[in-house]
């Protein structure tokens, strides 16, 4: 089965570059969840969107953005990058939410190194 | 805004041993509780979910969480525990029926000695 896909797999900058990683999610899914885990942390919910519209926000820096576009990919822009952001970002989707029994899909993840 | 506690951050235990994960949450409405495992270097997995209905919930790979709602409680068990299950353990919670990310416990890290 077609799982959520996450590009690129591992990317490394420097500090006060941008970077932008990108989420595919399941097909039929809707809604994309974006994730930080630093090292040795739990996953922190950033942000997410539904149908192309944000939905909820987390603890996510003024830095970064991110959108959802018509084919429901989604796409998390980080600027002037920080030491403190290197970690493992992970994608999840579901179905819409009211209809999604709840349990998302995660990605593999994206693990950025800042340095 | 809601919260979740896992009381044990690291568990070393030995092959066949039973297991029990605490989970304590903090939210005053309907949520949906979640166990996820994060096998070293992999992504998160689902294990089990509770949304409603019988409080007791059967997942994968012999594992089952039993919702106690005057404890706000969710807590993970498995039987007897294998060598593979060496893993990083996340409960989270996320409110009822809305659009919401989840929020994650600290984690545990669980250690099955051979």
């Amino acid at each position: 089965a077609a799982g959520v896909i996450q590009s690129p797999r591992h990317l490394i900058k420097e500090k006060r570059e941008t970077a932008t990683l990108k989420c595919y999610p399941i097909p039929r899914h809707d809604t994309v969840y974006w994730y930080q885990q630093g090292p040795g942390q739990d996953p922190q919910f950033l942000i997410s969107f539904y149908e192309k519209m944000q939905s909820d926000k987390g603890s996510i820096p003024d830095r970064f953005s991110a959108q959802q576009f018509s084919d429901y990919h989604s796409e998390l822009n980080m600027s002037s990058l920080e030491l403190g952001d290197s970690a493992l970002y992970f994608c999840a989707s579901s179905l819409a939410p009211g209809l999604s029994d709840g349990g998302y899909t995660f990605g593999s993840g994206t693990r950025l190194t800042v340095v | 805004a809601q919260s979740v506690s896992q009381h044990n951050h690291h568990v070393i235990l030995s092959e066949a041993a039973s297991l029990e994960l605490g989970c304590n949450y903090s939210y005053g409405g309907t949520v949906n509780l979640f166990w996820y495992v994060q096998y070293p270097g992999q992504h998160l997995q689902l294990l089990l979910k509770y949304f409603s209905g019988d409080p007791l919930v059967k997942g994968i790979k012999g594992f089952e969480a039993e919702f106690i709602k005057s404890k706000f409680s969710f807590n993970l068990r498995k039987p007897s525990v294998q060598w593979s299950d060496t893993a990083e353990y996340f409960c989270a919670v996320r409110p009822g029926g809305g659009a919401d990310g989840l929020t994650f416990g600290k984690g545990t890290h669980l250690i099955i000695q051979p």
